[in-house]
Formats: structure tokens, C-alpha cells, sequence
């Protein structure tokens, strides 16, 4: 089956403490991003790769970090978490990069940082 | 920067009749897309529209854009209880490639 997965789908951590979230999709898509969803705000997107070893910032990167080793793969990486990061985080791919192409997203990761 | 901004930003409608949402923009764009996200899902793309497209439909779905008043329109033709869900439109301004931006999105709830 097509589709984007994310890990962990909820996650509650302590200001600080350094996490990832992994982000894959099995349909060989070059475009990969990342956006956050908040109340009254919608989505907002974070960092954005077009290919391997291709990445670029959205409009949140702040606080952020990610890499594109593998094309299939697309973590998101918080080095030093805060509360002003708790947040719904959604994956998405494409086979290529906009204009024109249809986003798959992931099912969402949960964050909340205490 | 917001690029796409629906309109009504809730809407509360009875299972069969239609729901017609909007969603207007700032910047001449390539494409307009809908998607629907159920409650704390992941969004779903529901149909693209290109700059030189005025109409499309797919299924229940009517989708218009006038790109004259910057503006599109999803119609949902005899909704469903299922249809409950918050809708975003999602655009690509022209120049500017590699970033869709995204409303802020509309609550649609269909009561049976």
C-alpha cells in the first residue's frame, strides 16, 4: 500500500531533551516536507527537501532540523525541544516538487513538550 | 504569509443538502488544490484545478476558480455524514516553486 508513516504518533517529552521523528513513504517520491498544524494558525511548513541530499527551509524552521540521506526517508529532528514546539506534525511527499502535484500525508505525530 | 483563506471558516449543514465552501487568494498562481483532513488525521487530497481550468468535478465534488477575483469554490452536493471534516485549500503561487501554502481551513459538520 502507497503510503507516508510517521514515528512516534504521539510523544510528550521535557524541554531539552532531543528527539526525532521519522518520516518514510514507499512510493519513491522525490518532494518530501514537513509542516505543523496549530489552532487558528492551519499549516505551516517547516522544511521542505527535493531530492536526496536536497533541503530548504519553509517558513517555521526555526528549531528544526532535517536530512535526506535516503530518498525514502525524511526525519524531523528537535535538538533542544520547547514548549512553543508542542504541536501536530505532519509528513508529506509528492512525486515531484509544486506546482502541480498532489501532497500524500502521514498519519501526524502529537507533540507535546513540557 | 498567508496565501489561500477560506470562507466560512465553519459551517453546520443537514446530511443531503449541499455545502459550499470558498477560498481566496493574494497571488496569481499555478494550481489550486482541496484537501480534507479528518479530526486530527492527515490531510487528503481531494482534486487539483490549474490556472486555465474554470470548472472541475470529481464525484460529488464541483470545484470552480476564478482567477480573476483570486478566488475558488468547493462544492459538496448532497453531503453525507461522513463528508465531516475540516477542508483546506492549498496554493502554488506562480514563480515560486517548491512551496504550497495552506488556509487555515474550514470545519464542515454534517448532521444526519
Amino acid at each position: 500500500e502507497a503510503q507516508v508513516t510517521q514515528n512516534p504518533r504521539y510523544l510528550i517529552t521535557v524541554t531539552g531533551k532531543k528527539l526525532t521523528v521519522t518520516c518514510s513513504q514507499n512510493m519513491n517520491h522525490e518532494y518530501m516536507s514537513w509542516y505543523r498544524q496549530d489552532p487558528g494558525l492551519g499549516l505551516r511548513q517547516i522544511y521542505y527537501s527535493m531530492n536526496v541530499e536536497v533541503t530548504d527551509k519553509g517558513d517555521v524552521p526555526e528549531g528544526y532540523k532535517v536530512s535526506r540521506k535516503e530518498k525514502r526517508n525524511f526525519p524531523l529532528i528537535l535538538e533542544s525541544p520547547s514548549p512553543n514546539q508542542t504541536s501536530l506534525y505532519f509528513c508529506a511527499s509528492s512525486l515531484q516538487p509544486p506546482p502541480g502535484y498532489e501532497q500524500y500525508f502521514g498519519p501526524g505525530t502529537r507533540l507535546t513538550v513540557t | 504569509s498567508q496565501q489561500g483563506e477560506e470562507d466560512p471558516q465553519a459551517l453546520s449543514i443537514q446530511e443531503g443538502e449541499n455545502a459550499t465552501m470558498n477560498c481566496s487568494y493574494k497571488t496569481s498562481i499555478n494550481n489550486l488544490q482541496w484537501y480534507r483532513q479528518n479530526s486530527g488525521r492527515g490531510l487528503v487530497h481531494l482534486i487539483l484545478i490549474r490556472s486555465n481550468e474554470r470548472e472541475k468535478h470529481s464525484g460529488r465534488l464541483r470545484v470552480t476558480l476564478d482567477t480573476s477575483k483570486k478566488s475558488s469554490s468547493l462544492l459538496i452536493t448532497a453531503s453525507r455524514a461522513a463528508d465531516t471534516a475540516s477542508y483546506f485549500c492549498a496554493t502554488d503561487a506562480a514563480g515560486a516553486n517548491s512551496k504550497l501554502t495552506f488556509g487555515k481551513g474550514i470545519t464542515l459538520s454534517v448532521r444526519p
